[in-house]
């Protein structure tokens, strides 16, 4: 059974740094790997979709990696804003799409 | 182009009851899934539908149910309701079933049971 695992659960950063969010799952026969961002209350709004045969995807300050054969990926946001704080979610998809728990990042001004 | 919009967005219920939910996707996507969002167990699948066929189930029991039309749209049902009902449940959309498609969320409808 695909477990999907977040760390930290729980991030607080000054504005301006640079900081990585991290996923791992179990299963490496997946189909892509897709990273969520949720606001308190809302829906998730989709930041990057990695397909199993690509290495990364980028999309303005935001890169996202994934190693299958680890189980392993990596969100990496560039000079993080306060509007960037949000529980930031990774899902895996094969039979359906099995999700972390989040990482909640504040950026503090 | 309109994204994926659910109602109601808020809905209160007691224990016994049911309801019912309802999900539009995209425009021109064709499948639909359906997930449950608590606080102790995260987001945990439901159930996904393509061309009014359920495709795959998550591991809930049978008070849960759900359907799609012909034109993409799809309702899920919670029959007997009880307190752990009370999530947050999220509809995704994407063009085909399974895959490498991308999934768009709604915003979600609030149920919660008393």
């Amino acid at each position: 059974k695909q477990e999907v695992t977040q760390i930290p659960a729980a991030l607080s950063v000054p504005e301006g740094e640079n900081l990585v969010l991290n996923c791992s799952f179990t299963d490496s026969a997946i189909y892509n790997l897709q990273w969520f961002r949720q606001d308190p209350g809302k829906g998730l709004t989709s930041l990057l979709l990695i397909q199993s045969s690509q290495r990364e995807q980028t999309s303005g300050r935001l890169n996202a990696s994934l190693d299958k054969s680890s189980g392993r990926s990596t969100l990496y946001i560039a000079a993080s804003q306060p509007g960037d704080s949000a529980t930031y979610l990774c899902a895996v998809a094969l039979d359906d799409m099995r999700f972390g728990a989040g990482t909640r990042l504040t950026v503090k001004p | 182009k309109a994204g994926v919009t659910q109602t109601p967005r808020y809905l209160i219920k007691t224990r016994g009851q049911q309801v019912t939910l309802s999900c539009s996707p995209i425009s021109g996507h064709r499948s639909v899934s359906w997930y449950q969002q608590t606080p102790g167990q995260g987001l945990q699948f439901l159930f996904e539908y393509f061309s009014e066929t359920q495709r795959n189930k998550g591991n809930f029991p049978g008070r849960f149910s759900g359907r799609q039309f012909s034109n993409s749209r799809s309702e899920m049902n919670v029959s007997t309701l009880e307190l752990g009902d009370s999530a947050l449940y999220l509809c995704a959309s994407s063009l085909l079933a399974g895959d490498p498609n991308e999934q768009f969320f709604g915003p979600g409808t609030r149920l919660t049971v008393l």
